[in-house]
């Protein structure tokens, strides 16, 4: 079965880092565009980050809110996404999302979720 | 940014009614739109592809469809299990957007 499991998420201060990971099993990983997508408490889903795959020369995508601070990476050896989130901010408060093209669609796969607090 | 504008932000239907839900999309986005399904502390769940396709598993109660600029999630008899946030998603041009939801309650 079709498996994304997320880790690393926590409670940090702003301007502060944390990675975050994602495992994916059960489908061809590295035929897979992965996404992250964060959902603020109480609110609506925020596309964050986009990564292609190595014929597509591993591009990646952001959102403008943040583009020069988070990155994502991902290790096809392993089936592993990752989030590096770099000068957090408290709006990045939120849960995290692993989400990739797993086999019928765009997001047809989604992991748990990791929480990320960014908190004084 | 292409903006999708979803309504109702929320409402409150009885079972069995027919539902709608629908999103307008800012610029032309063909047919590259998904509906997600979101229970409380759930992650989201695709319910239709490309628009008007239903994903593997999806209830075919559940439909969807394109006036135009206009997408909608329609529901044709409204069980007791649908209860839940649903959102749709344009990824025709990046920043992928989505609406801002709707949360839909069973009276």
């Amino acid at each position: 079965a079709v498996q994304l499991v997320e880790s690393g998420g926590g409670l940090v201060q702003p301007k502060e880092s944390l990675k975050i990971s994602c495992a994916a099993s059960g489908f061809t990983f590295s035929n897979a565009a992965m996404y992250w997508v964060r959902q603020a408490p109480g609110k609506g889903l925020e596309w964050v980050a986009r990564i292609r795959t190595k014929p597509n020369n591993y591009a990646t995508y952001y959102a403008d809110s943040v583009k020069g601070r988070f990155t994502i990476s991902r290790d096809d050896s392993k089936s592993m996404v990752y989030l590096q989130m770099d000068n957090l901010k408290t709006e990045d408060t939120a849960m995290y999302y692993c989400t990739g093209d797993s086999s019928q669609g765009v997001m047809d796969a989604w992991g748990q979720g990791a929480s990320v607090t960014v908190s004084s | 940014d292409i903006q999708m504008t979803q309504s109702p932000s929320s409402m409150s239907a009885s079972l069995g009614d027919r539902v709608t839900i629908t999103c307008q999309a800012s610029q032309d986005i063909g047919n590259n739109l998904i509906w997600f399904q979101q229970k409380p502390g759930k992650s989201p769940r695709p319910m239709i592809y490309y628009a008007t396709n239903l994903a593997n598993g999806v209830p075919s109660r559940f439909s969807g469809s394109r006036s135009g600029s206009d997408y909608s999630l329609t529901i044709s008899s409204l069980e007791s299990e649908d209860m839940a946030d649903y959102h749709c998603l344009q990824y025709k041009q990046y920043p992928l957007t989505f609406g801002s939801g709707t949360k839909l309650e069973i009276k």
